[in-house]
């Protein structure tokens, strides 16, 4: 079945300490979007990609980074981890496109937990 | 910036009792979409309205798109213990390809 994976499930790493979390798609989506999500909060996105396009949000941190060397993959790499950047961090995807083409509904991977000690 | 509210943030119905979540955008939207997100799962697409006015229908969910296109609402007929989870409006302009995520609405249902 086409989906999006999450890797891994649960991320433990200490404060500073660089962390990388990767996703992948099956789907042959051209768009692939980073969310931060905290407890009973809405998924909050950091930035997203539109093929190799690049589109960060403005009040994203410059300490979170992302990269997407093909179509499939997509990594957030956050560079110093503070406590407060423990978090679900959820990878999702949307065909996108323009006019009759495009489609805007997005598929979410199951969520990377992020635990900062 | 664009801010998307929803009410009520929580409610604990009853089995069997309808539920209704209302969405309001501080803008005019192009589309509205719906997510569901279980107890410690991802949001799940439900739905997307294009249509001023637009109304459709899952089974025991109404979803309502508004005629100014600026609020959305989401009923659900006889409640089951299925339906729990939190219910997200999601509000998107053409052009961009990026969703502004409603504050979420939990639902918890007792039987």
């Amino acid at each position: 079945d086409a989906m999006v994976i999450q890797n891994p499930r649960y991320q433990v790493t200490q404060f500073g300490k660089p962390v990388t979390l990767s996703c992948s798609q099956t789907l042959n989506h051209n768009v692939m979007y980073w969310y931060q999500q905290k407890s009973s909060q809405a998924p909050k996105l950091l930035f997203h990609y539109y093929d190799k396009d690049f589109n960060n949000e403005a009040d994203t941190p410059d300490n979170f980074q992302s990269r997407r060397p093909n179509t499939s993959f997509c990594f957030l790499d956050i560079r110093s981890p503070g406590l407060g950047d423990a978090a679900m961090y959820l990878c999702a995807t949307s065909r996108g496109g323009t006019g009759l083409t495009s489609s805007y509904e997005q598929y979410f991977g199951p969520g990377t937990r992020l635990t900062v000690t | 910036g664009q801010q998307v509210m929803q009410i009520p943030q929580y409610q604990h119905v009853q089995e069997g009792e309808d539920f209704t979540t209302y969405c309001n955008s501080s803008t005019t939207l192009s589309n509205i979409q719906w997510y569901k997100q279980r107890p410690g799962g991802h949001p799940v697409f439900l739905i997307q309205l294009v249509k001023s006015g637009e109304v459709k229908k899952q089974k025991r969910l109404t979803f309502q798109f508004g005629e100014a296109k600026k609020n959305s609402s989401l009923h659900i007929t006889a409640t089951q213990t299925t339906d729990v989870g939190t219910y997200f409006c999601a509000g998107i302009n053409t052009g961009f390809q990026k969703l502004v995520f409603g504050t979420g609405t939990r639902l918890l249902v007792s039987p």
